[in-house]
């Protein structure tokens, strides 16, 4: 089955400081990547997630990059703010072929000083 | 967006006793929902694959017979923790898909947190 590696577990940064979270996957059919923010208590909300026919996609101060041949994808943050602080999990599926459920990585708990 | 209801946010109960919770997809059809369970400082870990109208695929050393699922419509399941311990209290957290669409995002329900004392 898919294993998905997660890193760092922590991560501290200046406030208008980038951010960066990079996972690997080991299931090579895997082709839906997404990323989730979960705040303490609360449900993960997905902020942004991409499919194995791009190779980057962005939202404003957020993108993800994905590279299929080293099974690899990131998350970067641009000019990061307080609220910006939770707790991020990146996850990967197959879609379209026999959906299969969501594995996720062991997240990164992001800490943004003001 | 559509939305995942998860119910109930908060239980406590004793130990022994079985406690249910129940997930529903308010606005599309879900044949299929997954229920994650979530220790503190932890991942969200797969437990179960509820399938509607058929018997839940339960993932490596989650015990069915503890974790009652039932799928009985295409816009609810529930998960029943029978015979509750201590070790059991965790975020229990549905999700669901609309099948309909091949591209679906996961929705997540809020979340359980169920004590055992």
């Amino acid at each position: 089955g898919e294993n998905v590696e997660q890193h760092p577990s922590t991560l501290s940064v200046q406030e208008g400081d980038s951010a960066v979270i990079k996972c690997t996957y080991s299931d090579s059919a895997s082709n839906y990547f997404p990323w989730y923010k979960q705040e303490l208590g609360k449900r993960p909300q997905l902020i942004i997630d991409i499919r194995s026919n791009v190779g980057e996609k962005k939202d404003q101060r957020i993108a993800v990059t994905l590279n299929k041949t080293a099974k690899h994808f990131s998350l970067h943050i641009t000019e990061t703010q307080p609220e910006d602080s939770a707790v991020y999990f990146c996850a990967a599926s197959r879609r379209n072929s026999g959906n299969t459920p969501l594995v996720f990585g062991k997240g990164t708990r992001l800490s943004v000083i003001a | 967006g559509a939305v995942v209801s998860q119910h109930p946010s908060r239980v406590i109960c004793k130990s022994g006793t079985s406690v249910k919770i129940e997930c529903r997809s308010l606005d599309f059809q879900a044949t299929t929902m997954f229920w994650y369970r979530q220790f503190p400082k932890q991942s969200l870990m797969l437990m179960a694959t509820s399938n509607e109208g058929s018997k839940a695929t339960y993932e490596q050393g989650v015990e069915k017979d503890k974790f009652l699922i039932n799928h009985a419509s295409l816009t609810l399941s529930t998960l029943t923790v029978t015979s509750a311990h201590p070790e059991d209290s965790s975020f229990y957290i549905c999700s669901a898909e609309d099948r309909l669409k091949a591209d679906a995002e996961a929705f997540f329900g809020q979340g359980t947190r169920l004590t055992v004392v």
